[in-house]
């Protein structure tokens, strides 16, 4: 299996203040095809997981564009341009580019 | 907006058989481009893909191979999870997921969650 690794795994963050999440993967995440299968997803304290970023650097549908996703092979970096008081939760990347799908341990954001 | 619930017994013994059912409302169920999954989530193993599969095609379960039966039902649009011989690790948050397959590879929907515990 692939193994995902995230830095830092704690971020205190200021409200206004850019913030930066760094995630690895053991293997290349680059597929033939041209894209990067590494996904983010946000948990919010007492919610589900949801999806913000696809394909390495594609926003969902409904994610501010303050979150911005970077990064090719098996370096990759989700930013936040101006952190609010809404992204506190924990952040995991994903991996999809090989079975079976795997995450990262998370890098908990907090005010 | 799709929506996902998950439905099931939230306590069981060591060595029986958890059933969960995921319900969809509110979008395409019998769609080939799209696939429904289970991950669980606990303090000690974090985010795990239990299995994904489309409703004309067959499961896939990489984790817990042999424990893990996927199963859906197109006319109640409900997908299932059947896991044996359950123990006191697999006590987690059950998830139930729409999957994008192909086109982004991206878990997009998600249910609440629903608390397993596994206790004698």
């Amino acid at each position: 299996d692939i193994v995902m690794t995230q830095s830092p795994l704690s971020l205190p963050v200021t409200p206004g203040e850019p913030a930066s999440i760094s995630c690895r993967s053991s293997q290349s995440l680059l597929q033939s095809d041209g894209n990067n299968y590494l996904t983010w997803y946000l948990q919010k304290p007492g919610q589900s997981p949801q999806l913000l970023i696809y394909l390495g650097s594609n926003r969902a549908s409904g994610v501010p564009d303050r979150f911005s996703g970077s990064g090719s092979g098996t370096d990759f970096t989700l930013k936040i341009s101006r952190v609010e008081a809404e992204d506190v939760g924990v952040y995991y990347c994903m991996q999809a580019m090989s079975s079976p799908a795997t995450f990262g341990p998370g890098t908990k954001v907090d005010i | 907006q799709l929506q996902l619930q998950e439905s099931g017994p939230g306590l069981l013994k060591p060595s029986e058989t958890l059933s969960l059912t995921c319900t969809v409302s509110g979008g395409s169920f019998n769609s080939g481009s799209v696939y429904w999954g289970w991950i669980r989530q606990s303090p000690e193993k974090g985010l795990e893909v239990l299995g994904i599969m489309s409703y004309n095609g067959r499961p896939y379960t990489p984790s817990l191979k042999s424990r893990v039966i996927l199963s859906l039902d197109t006319s109640k649009t409900q997908f299932s999870l059947n896991l044996s011989s359950v123990t006191a690790a697999d006590t987690a948050v059950y998830y139930c997921v729409r999957y994008t397959g192909s086109s982004s590879r991206a878990f997009d929907y998600w249910g609440q969650g629903t608390l397993v515990s596994v206790s004698s």
